[in-house]
């Protein structure tokens, strides 16, 4: 199984910082890693597959990059809405499919 | 709009059974690989089981082979989730997710549905 492991846990900001949240897998994923946004009573909302495409409507400031085992997912400038908790997810390993631990990106 | 609705969770004793559906719309459903992925209290996603397009092959995670089976209605754009010998492990919000790409079976999930919690307590 491939783990994955998010750090930080937490990341304290401000509106307007950036956000660097980082994704490190126990063994190659190549580039098939995706990362997801979710918000307090809402499901999981996809940003980026495979590494660095953005999903439909996701806004430029969300960025993706990293192939192998280490990734990095940025938010060029924090916007209030960003404020969540971002998982990572692989789909070359599987099954099964494995998810990091998640970042929450807190207001500071 | 793509919409996925989850209904079938409940409170249910360990040693249970329990069926998931999940109703689709907005979309082929027929041409999408579909999986159902679980989210224990405070905790992160975890995938569950996914079956292809086709309805042919089904994948599991370890933690529920032999007691969970994933089916599909591609008649009625529908999506199943028969858990048997539920344990308190178990208890989670349960979601299904649909492959962003046509007849790919890419498990990248971009959409999900609002979830059905279920609990096993006795």
């Amino acid at each position: 199984e491939t783990a994955l492991t998010q750090s930080p846990a937490t990341l304290s900001l401000s509106p307007g910082e950036r956000a660097t949240l980082s994704c490190r897998a126990s063994q190659s994923v190549d580039i098939y890693l995706a990362w997801y946004q979710q918000k307090p009573g809402q499901a999981p909302r996809l940003l980026i597959y495979d590494a660095s495409n953005r999903a439909t409507g996701i806004p430029a400031r969300f960025s993706g990059s990293g192939s192998g085992t280490d990734f990095t997912l940025t938010i060029s400038s924090l916007e209030p809405e960003d404020f969540a908790v971002y998982y990572c997810q692989q789909r070359k390993n599987w099954p099964p499919l494995t998810f990091g631990g998640g970042t929450k990106v807190e207001i500071k | 709009e793509v919409q996925l609705v989850e209904s079938g969770g409940a409170l249910i004793q360990p040693g249970g059974s329990l069926r998931l559906s999940c109703a689709a719309s907005g979309f082929t459903f027929p041409n999408y690989g579909m999986s159902w992925l679980r989210q224990p209290p405070g905790k992160g996603p975890e995938w569950v089981s996914t079956i292809k397009d086709g309805g042919d092959t089904t994948y599991y995670t370890d933690s529920v082979k032999g007691r969970f089976t994933v089916s599909r209605d591609n008649s009625k754009s529908t999506l199943y989730l028969q858990m048997s010998s539920l344990r308190a492990e178990d208890t989670a919000i349960y979601y299904c997710a649909k492959d962003l790409s046509v007849h790919s079976n890419d498990r990248i999930f971009d959409f999900w549905g609002q979830g059905t919690l279920v609990t096993v307590s006795s």
